[in-house]
């Protein structure tokens, strides 16, 4: 039971141009949404949050929009630029009772291209 | 330097053998997770820690064990190895339970089973 989907697992992109990567998920228990960025033989690294009760949330050119009611969130990177080219992870939070956990999405490969 | 180190990095063994993966943390987290990852999986969580000697089971734990004896130390045990168990393990520090519970990974153990 895939809580946490990510349905393109690739994208390609032109340099400067907008880059948007997607995330669904079916738990509305959910309170906080983060992206992390992964590049080869590394761990993924956090890249922005977004609280449940906000609809947007912005840190220079990345912008994470959330929409409750249809259990979306989207990741707007722009301009789009060769160092963005990784993987990048949609993450949920839940809590367990004793530690908050994050269940991660399938992830989705940017290539931004010259 | 600080942050999260994962020993091995490279392992590969044979099927039935024990495998144990250290994770060592110099940022005096109290959360500590392992999750592995798996293409088509994204990354799934094995075990967490929300306190030395506090441990639970996440959505991944068959076949697994862990430990942690001191703050900064998680291990994590496959005691009869699978061609299963093949995977890249990351392990996860994180300092608080509430918020937006940003985890900081290590580069990962890939791990063979043959």
């Amino acid at each position: 039971d895939q809580q946490v989907k990510q349905n393109s697992p690739s994208l390609s992109v032109q340099e400067g141009r907008i880059s948007i990567l997607n995330c669904d998920y079916t738990n509305s228990m959910f309170d906080y949404f983060l992206w992390y960025k992964k590049y080869p033989a590394e761990g993924p690294t956090f890249l922005i949050s977004i609280s449940s009760i906000k609809d947007k949330n912005e840190d220079g050119r990345f912008t994470v929009f959330l929409n409750k009611s249809a259990k979306h969130l989207s990741l707007h990177i722009v301009p789009s630029q060769p160092g963005d080219s990784a993987v990048y992870f949609c993450a949920a939070r839940g809590d367990t009772g004793t530690a908050s956990k994050l269940t991660f999405g399938t992830g989705t490969r940017l290539q931004v291209t010259l | 330097d600080a942050g999260i180190t994962q020993s091995p990095r490279h392992k590969v063994t044979e099927t039935g053998t024990p495998v144990t993966l250290r994770c060592h943390q110099t940022e005096n987290h109290r959360y500590m997770y392992w999750y592995r990852q798996d293409p088509g999986h994204g990354l799934r969580l094995i075990h967490y820690s929300y306190g030395v000697k506090d441990t639970d089971k996440g959505e991944v734990s068959d076949g697994y064990s862990v430990s942690r004896s001191k703050t900064e130390d998680f291990l994590l045990t496959l005691e009869s190895a699978t061609s299963s168990q093949t995977s890249v393990y990351f392990c996860a520090s994180a300092e608080t339970f509430s918020g937006a519970n940003v985890l900081t990974f290590g580069a990962g153990s890939r791990l063979t089973v043959l």
